[in-house]
């Protein structure tokens, strides 16, 4: 069965630390690994990666897939209060053209 | 102003009618995904669409329909056979089957 795993399910820091969010992740003919981060409404779209090994980045966040492990990290370095979200994780299969899904990882950053 | 937009943003039902959410789009997009997000839990594919007159079923068909007459519209019913409607329902779109998704705002659905 396909499935997108995140870890963990919450976390909670201070402004200004680091923070790494885990994405595994098991899809039948993986194609690509996509990060959303949600705040109060829909997910807007972070990264979507394909190629292992090359990261990608936007600013304080980063993120890079590695497809031997089957996984991905969502690094965010001095987290900011406008971080707190829930970031999304989905793996993308090339039959049926169906994302699925994780739980989501809720971050809180506290001033 | 390009987007997507869901009406409403929250709605209202009693137990055994039907509801038609609507899902609109000006970004040309091909493809268009219906999502359910319950607490705890991921976002769950209902209904997608490549192309108009197209769909298909995801994981969690039953108890909803859908049409795609034109390819800017992508509505979805939740009939009085969804035994569990209340939810955040979100739809998306992309490109192609290839691009990453963007979604909508989203319509809170509440059935008493």
């Amino acid at each position: 069965e396909d499935k997108v795993v995140q870890s963990p399910l919450s976390l909670v820091v201070h402004e200004g630390d680091t923070v790494t969010l885990n994405c595994s992740y098991e899809v039948t003919n993986f194609r690509s690994l996509l990060w959303y981060k949600q705040e109060k409404k829909a997910p807007t779209f972070l990264f979507m990666l394909t190629s292992s090994g090359i990261e990608k980045k936007s600013g304080r966040l980063s993120s890079i897939l590695d497809k031997k492990e089957l996984f991905s990290i969502l690094n965010i370095t001095a987290t900011q209060t406008g971080d707190s979200a829930i970031y999304l994780c989905a793996g993308d299969s090339n039959t049926g053209n169906q994302f699925y899904f994780g739980t989501g990882t809720s971050l809180t950053v506290i001033p | 102003d390009g987007g997507i937009t869901q009406s409403p943003k929250y709605l209202f039902r009693k137990e055994g009618q039907n509801v038609t959410l609507s899902c609109e789009q000006n970004l040309n997009h091909d493809a268009m995904y219906w999502y359910r997000q319950d607490p705890g839990q991921g976002l769950r594919l209902i209904y997608y669409s490549q192309i108009v007159n197209d769909f298909q079923k995801g994981d969690i068909a039953e108890g909803y329909s859908v049409s795609r007459e034109k390819k800017e519209s992508f509505p979805l019913t939740v009939t009085s056979a969804q035994k569990n409607p209340t939810a955040f329902y979100l739809c998306a779109t992309a490109r192609d089957s290839l691009y990453e998704q963007y979604f909508g705002p989203g319509t809170r659905l509440t059935v008493t």
